[in-house]
């Protein structure tokens, strides 16, 4: 079964705090790929970063970092020096496999909200 | 600009009425998708199409209908509305493998009375 898991549920940080968001995750696929995804108030979902189950490579983009690790089916996501332009929902998924094709699975989502 | 596009934005229902939700794409994917979006649930799939003419269930399909007659529309249907069908839909597409990402519409917000 696939399942993701989003632990924290809320976070509420001071502007230039740096905050970590949890994501863990359960498959039986040995190829999958993770995602996240924000959705700010205006409640697009905008899509940030994709990682595949062959690359643990850790990536930093601009403000943001993941930290991807199998050993721990973890897919966390930092983002340094907040701004309060980061206050949004912030989702985790996972594409998993079925006859059918391929689907999205999300967690439930962590509320970030960045004060000044 | 190039991307998934969802009418109406948003719509209210008395309960038992039917009506349809639509979804068209211009990137040629081939997979398209309805989740539905609950305060503290996350995005649920309900059904999903792998490519024109086939469709399947997602994990909350109960309820909805689904149609792909043309490789650029995925129609969502609910054939007797009731409220705890009250929710936000968004509709996704992507490549088959889905390895680029899919691409969400800008959500329709259902209230049902």
């Amino acid at each position: 079964a696939q399942k993701v898991t989003q632990a924290q549920t809320e976070i509420s940080v001071v502007e230039k705090e740096d905050v970590t968001l949890d994501c863990v995750y359960e498959t039986r696929d040995t190829t999958y790929y993770l995602f996240w995804y924000k959705q700010p108030p205006s409640g697009e979902l905008v899509f940030l970063i994709r990682r595949n189950s062959f690359d643990e490579q850790n990536e930093i983009s601009g403000r943001y970092s993941w930290n991807f690790q199998k050993s721990t089916s973890s897919f966390n996501f930092t983002i340094t020096a907040s701004q309060v332009v980061d206050s949004a929902v912030y989702f985790c998924a996972l594409r998993y496999w079925s006859q059918a094709g391929t689907a999205l699975i999300f967690g439930k989502g962590t509320t970030l909200s960045v004060s000044s | 600009n190039a991307g998934v596009t969802q009418t109406p934005k948003f719509q209210v229902l008395k309960t038992g009425q039917s009506m349809t939700l639509q979804c068209a794409q211009d990137m040629n994917h081939n997979s398209m998708y309805w989740y539905r979006q609950d305060p503290g649930m996350g995005l649920r799939l309900i059904y999903y199409s792998a490519s024109e003419g086939t469709t399947d269930k997602g994990e909350v399909p109960d309820g909805y209908n689904v149609s792909r007659l043309k490789k650029q529309n995925f129609l969502l249907g609910l054939e007797s509305a009731a409220p705890s069908q009250t929710s936000v839909y968004f509709c996704a597409s992507s490549e088959p493998t889905g390895r680029i990402g899919y691409t969400f519409g800008s959500g329709t917000r259902l209230t049902v009375v």
